[in-house]
Parts: C-alpha cells; sequence; structure tokens
C-alpha cells in the first residue's frame, strides 16, 4: 500500500452509462494526477491539480471531467465512452510539485481497470 | 516537448544474473529528474530510483543502479543479482520543473529460474 487509494479496481460500462472513479490520499500530498495506461503505449498523463487547482489538461476529451473538492480526493467523471477509452486508470499524488524538492516522488494507487463495452 | 523513449518493449534475464534496461530523453531544460519505476502484476507503481542532473555521481539503491550520461540525453537502470520478484513492467520518467511526470512505453521485465 502507498496510501493512494482508488476505488473502484474494476468497471465495466456501457457507452451511455455514467460513472465516477474516485482517489483518496492521506499522505498530506497537495497535488494529484490522473494517468491513462492502454496497452502498448506510454502513460499519459490526463489531469494536474495542484492545491486543488486544475494545473494540466492535457487535451482530454470533454466525456472525461475531473474534480478535486479537497486535497485528499480526486474524481474522473465519466460519461458517454467509447471502446477505445478501455484502459488503467490510474491516480498519484505528491508533495507540490514533482520536482521542487529531492525527496519529491509520485505515490501511484493501484488503479482502475476500465472496460467499455 | 519532452519525450522519454524506452526500446525494449521486452527483457529476459536468468535468475541472480544482471540486466540493464535503456531509456533515452529528450529535453531543452538543464535541470529535471529522471525516476525508474516498477510495476509489478499487482499494478501498484513502485518508486525504484531516481537521479537528480545535477548530480554527476550515479544513483544506486541495493541492486538497482543508474548509467546516467547527461550529454548523450540516456538513463539505463542495471539490476543485479536479478530476483524472481523483480519480474514488473518497468516505466522510465522524466519531470523538470513543472507538475508533469512524462513516462516512457514500458519494457516488460521476464526473470527465469
Amino acid at each position: 500500500e502507498t496510501g493512494v487509494t482508488q476505488t473502484p479496481r474494476h468497471l465495466v460500462m456501457g457507452m451511455t452509462n455514467k460513472k465516477s472513479l474516485k482517489c483518496e490520499q492521506h499522505l498530506g500530498h497537495n497535488a494529484m494526477y490522473w494517468y491513462k495506461q492502454s496497452a502498448k503505449k506510454p502513460l499519459e498523463l490526463m489531469f494536474v491539480y495542484s492545491l486543488e487547482e486544475r494545473v494540466e489538461n492535457n487535451s482530454v476529451p470533454s466525456r472525461f471531467s475531473p474534480e478535486c473538492p479537497n486535497s485528499s480526493h480526486l474524481f474522473l467523471h465519466l460519461h458517454t465512452l467509447q471502446p477505445e477509452d478501455s484502459a488503467l486508470y490510474l491516480c498519484a499524488s505528491s508533495q507540490e510539485g514533482l520536482a521542487t524538492s529531492t525527496n519529491t516522488e509520485a505515490f501511484f494507487g493501484q488503479g482502475t481497470r476500465l472496460t467499455v463495452v | 516537448a519532452q519525450t522519454v523513449t524506452q526500446s525494449q518493449p521486452e527483457m529476459s534475464v536468468q535468475e541472480a544474473e544482471t540486466v540493464t534496461l535503456s531509456c533515452t530523453y529528450d529535453t531543452s531544460e538543464s535541470d529535471y529528474y529522471l525516476f525508474w519505476y516498477k510495476q509489478p502484476p499487482s499494478r501498484q507503481m513502485i518508486l525504484v530510483i531516481r537521479q537528480e542532473a545535477y548530480k554527476q555521481q550515479n544513483a544506486t539503491e541495493n541492486r538497482f543502479s543508474v548509467n546516467f550520461q547527461k550529454a548523450a540525453k540516456s538513463f539505463s537502470l542495471k539490476i543485479s543479482d536479478s530476483q524472481l520478484g523483480d519480474a514488473a513492467m518497468y516505466f522510465c520518467a522524466y519531470t523538470d520543473y513543472g507538475n508533469k511526470l512524462v513516462f516512457g512505453a514500458g519494457t516488460i521485465l521476464r526473470v527465469k529460474s
């Protein structure tokens, strides 16, 4: 356990469904991230929240909507997804920016395996 | 834009032997950090080792060490005395003074007994 918890671990949803992924960290970190891991592709950074403000949005389709209500929780709201959105979605957290401290590292959750049918 | 390239989709090593995983990156920054992360079948990403670009000395963590060649923009990971528990997907990653951690595509490491 790294201190970052993601739920659910597995999710199967239809293209017309609405669901949400949840990420929770109790490490005292103030930056949280969503990554998408697809087969045979590099990990893709989707969103970054720092001090509860979105600081990065990497041209992610609007069918993915992040929410960061406080520094410990991060959500990814999903609606009208496509089959190509099937992937492992990883949440991570860190203290401040990743490169502002010599001891900074990103801690990852175990991911949510999403299948869109 | 920064990019990270791992040219070895898959590697195999015999238990107790040494294996080197390759990573190259592209950046115009002079100050940055490089990481190797391990992702076992449990899917949990775990930090293996990190290197600050301003440090000339290669980082080491027990059986794990890196060969950091800044001019060549190369950052390879050496695993000595390989163990069955080392079998995993290994990701090379880069970050500078933003909040972006850029990953390579990963290398699957198989350890044979």
